[in-house]
């Protein structure tokens, strides 16, 4: 069974501070990442995808992808108390078909 | 540029009754993926489909669930003779294609078995 692991938190940060979510995945073929935001009682949005090593930044979001320690990693820079949420890993299956999803990890920033 | 659109967002059923959820996909998009969040646990991928095709539903429950997209109209996820343990938040998800491209969220329907 392929798994992605993310620490469940909660992770506390103070506003303006980086907040840095961590997620490994289990099977070394992978090649497509994503990270997603879910609000209490709403659906995931989409914040990034990820494909090569190396960093790619939007905003205050970067997303880095180690493929050789298969491990993922979202820093968000300038925390805000609306970034309070949480934060979803998810990697492509082989087939293509399906994102296997982390259990998430729930930031809290603190004004 | 609608989002993906699901309804209802809010369903209640006694047990025994059927269920049926109901998925458009954003303008543009031809797959649609179909994900089950229990509480306290992960979002579950359940089934891929394309236009009257089924492409992957290894994570369908063997019994009781079905799901189609037909040639018109929305995908449905069908749950027959529900039980309490299918009261989940059903997702529905779609792209323009496989094999890595970015996936867009419904807003879900919470379904609740009572």
């Amino acid at each position: 069974q392929k798994e992605v692991e993310q620490n469940s938190g909660p992770l506390s940060v103070p506003e303006g501070a980086i907040a840095s979510l961590n997620c490994t995945y289990s099977d070394r073929v992978s090649q497509s990442f994503f990270w997603y935001r879910q609000y209490s009682g709403k659906s995931p949005e989409l914040i990034m995808s990820i494909y090569s090593n190396g960093d790619k930044e939007d905003g205050r979001f970067t997303a880095q992808l180690n493929k050789a320690s298969q491990y993922v990693s979202l820093l968000i820079r300038d925390s805000q108390p609306s970034d309070s949420a949480t934060y979803l890993c998810a990697v492509l299956n082989q087939a293509g078909t399906a994102l296997i999803f982390g259990k998430g990890t729930t930031l809290s920033v603190s004004s | 540029n609608a989002g993906v659109m699901q309804n209802p967002r809010h369903l209640v059923r006694r047990r025994g009754q059927e269920a049926r959820l109901r998925c458009s996909p954003m303008k543009g998009h031809s797959h649609v993926y179909w994900y089950r969040q229990l509480p306290e646990e992960g979002l579950k991928f359940m089934v891929y489909l394309q236009k009257e095709n089924i492409i992957d539903e290894s994570g369908m429950p063997k019994e009781r669930f079905s799901a189609e997209f037909p040639k018109e109209g929305p995908s449905i996820l069908r749950i027959q003779q529900v039980v309490r343990g299918d009261s989940a938040a059903y997702f529905c998800a779609s792209s323009t294609d496989r094999d890595g491209t970015e996936a867009f969220f419904g807003q879900g329907t919470r379904l609740t078995v009572v």
